[in-house]
């Protein structure tokens, strides 16, 4: 019954690999977001996609790749790891642009 | 460039208090407030959303204000348990399809 669910939980991957996240959410919600937090538990907002569009693209390096194949699911591919990219990356989605959000558990990234 | 300021940044009080949490924030031309609750390793579960048009919202043991021509919004939890432990975030909107931008947050400790 999870609401917001991520794949993996963990990632451990060694500098300069390429790695991806997934997400999938089952609230029928059409927005959908990725955050980070970094090691001082800030969350900050990455992208945001509303029925598959792009709508929010913060100050991201472009070694990350956001995709929504459909309203369900939003996948994060990073290329060319980098220390620090290191943190935990939360998923979440909401009902409208300006609904309640729900987060994701998080997928902690470790880049060695 | 609105800022989110959650003072203190950490908690502690015996079982059965009134919890009071307090978020600032410097514009006043906010969209909607969401205040969340955070465990370790876990993500984010959210508590309340409170309209700009609206004062308060209440859940259960929870309270949520807003007063936004002095960009406040506080958490009252009455009568704390152990199981409140945690840390508790909030988020502000701008405008529907604006980002959330988040305080830093307080982590609260219940003794019992």
């Amino acid at each position: 019954d999870t609401a917001v669910s991520q794949t993996p939980k963990y990632l451990v991957t060694q500098m300069g690999n390429d790695k991806s996240i997934k997400c999938e959410q089952n609230l029928g919600h059409d927005t959908m977001y990725w955050y980070k937090q970094d090691s001082k538990k800030f969350l900050k907002i990455m992208f945001s996609y509303n029925n598959k569009e792009l709508i929010i693209n913060e100050t991201v390096p472009n070694r990350f790749s956001p995709k929504s194949p459909d309203k369900a699911h939003l996948n994060l591919h990073i290329n060319s790891l980098e220390l620090g990219d290191s943190a935990v990356y939360f998923c979440a989605s909401s009902q409208g642009t300006g609904g309640e959000q729900f987060f994701g558990p998080g997928t902690r990234l470790t880049v060695l | 460039k609105q800022e989110v300021t959650q003072i203190p940044a950490a908690l502690s009080v015996p079982e059965g208090e009134n919890l009071v949490l307090n978020c600032s924030f410097t514009d006043s031309a906010i969209y909607n407030l969401q205040w969340f609750r955070q465990d370790p390793g876990k993500g984010l579960t959210s508590l309340l959303l409170i309209q700009s048009s609206q004062r308060e919202q209440t859940s259960g043991r929870l309270n949520a204000s807003l007063d936004k021509s002095s960009g406040r919004s506080t958490l009252y939890i009455a009568a704390s348990q152990p199981g409140d432990s945690a840390t508790y975030l909030c988020a502000v909107r701008k405008a529907a399809g604006n980002k959330l931008t988040f305080g830093g947050g307080t982590r609260v400790l219940v003794k019992p």
